[in-house]
């Protein structure tokens, strides 16, 4: 079965740095997304991608955040500057549409800043 | 925003008992409810979605329930097994109808004793 793979599983950063985190959704889908989840909390809503273009963001998805499909495969997320409060889990996800289509998750990259 | 309850952050049953969760949400009513299962580590998996004009869907083992006058979503695994040791999360837009992306509720933590 298709799946969304993300890489790296684990980055460590120093605060201020920047990183990227990628992503490979499955093949056939139109919409992207990214969520994050701290740990021990709820997996949050960070922003949503379609032909091209972010659809939606949350609050959390300032402007230290970005996101972009750079050609046919990979998705990526950008933190330009990290801070402590960024260490979470950040999960990429596709789907085939928009409204009540289930989202595919990929297994998730730890982001650990020091 | 919408706002999800899940209450009861830990569920502890025996092999071979029905396991019942529950999800409220406050706000508007969603066109579908989701419910996804996540073991530690990993992204969320998309498990079963209803839609607000079903009152009942099953899979294999599972059964949810969607009632939108109580604003509120069950979901029973019958016969349950270790394997299903699990946290469980429920799922719906943001806004009302199926607008808006996904927000998750903070789950329920399902234990299965042998």
């Amino acid at each position: 079965e298709p799946e969304v793979t993300q890489t790296p599983s684990h980055q460590v950063t120093q605060m201020g740095q920047e990183v990227i985190l990628r992503c490979v959704p499955i093949s056939n889908h139109l919409y992207f997304y990214w969520y994050r989840q701290i740990l021990g909390q709820k997996v949050e809503f960070l922003v949503s991608f379609y032909n091209n273009e972010i659809s939606e963001k949350s609050e959390i998805f300032d402007d230290q955040f970005s996101v972009e499909r750079p050609d046919g495969s990979n998705f990526t997320l950008k933190i330009r500057s990290t801070k402590l409060e960024d260490s979470a889990m950040y999960f990429c996800a596709s789907s085939d549409g928009q409204g009540n289509s289930p989202l595919h998750f990929g297994n998730g990259t730890r982001l650990t800043v020091t | 925003s919408q706002k999800i309850e899940q209450n009861s952050e830990a569920l502890n049953i025996q092999e071979g008992k029905t396991a019942t969760l529950t999800c409220n949400y406050t706000n508007y009513s969603p066109a579908y409810l989701q419910w996804y299962r996540q073991d530690p580590g990993r992204g969320p998996v998309f498990l079963l979605l209803i839609r607000e004009n079903e009152k009942e869907k099953r899979k294999e083992r599972l059964k949810v329930t969607f009632d939108t006058t109580l604003k509120q979503s069950l979901f029973h695994i019958t016969a349950s097994q270790p394997a299903d040791s699990a946290t469980y999360l429920c799922a719906l837009s943001n806004y009302g109808g199926s607008q808006g992306n996904l927000i998750f509720g903070k789950g329920t933590k399902l234990s299965v004793k042998p």
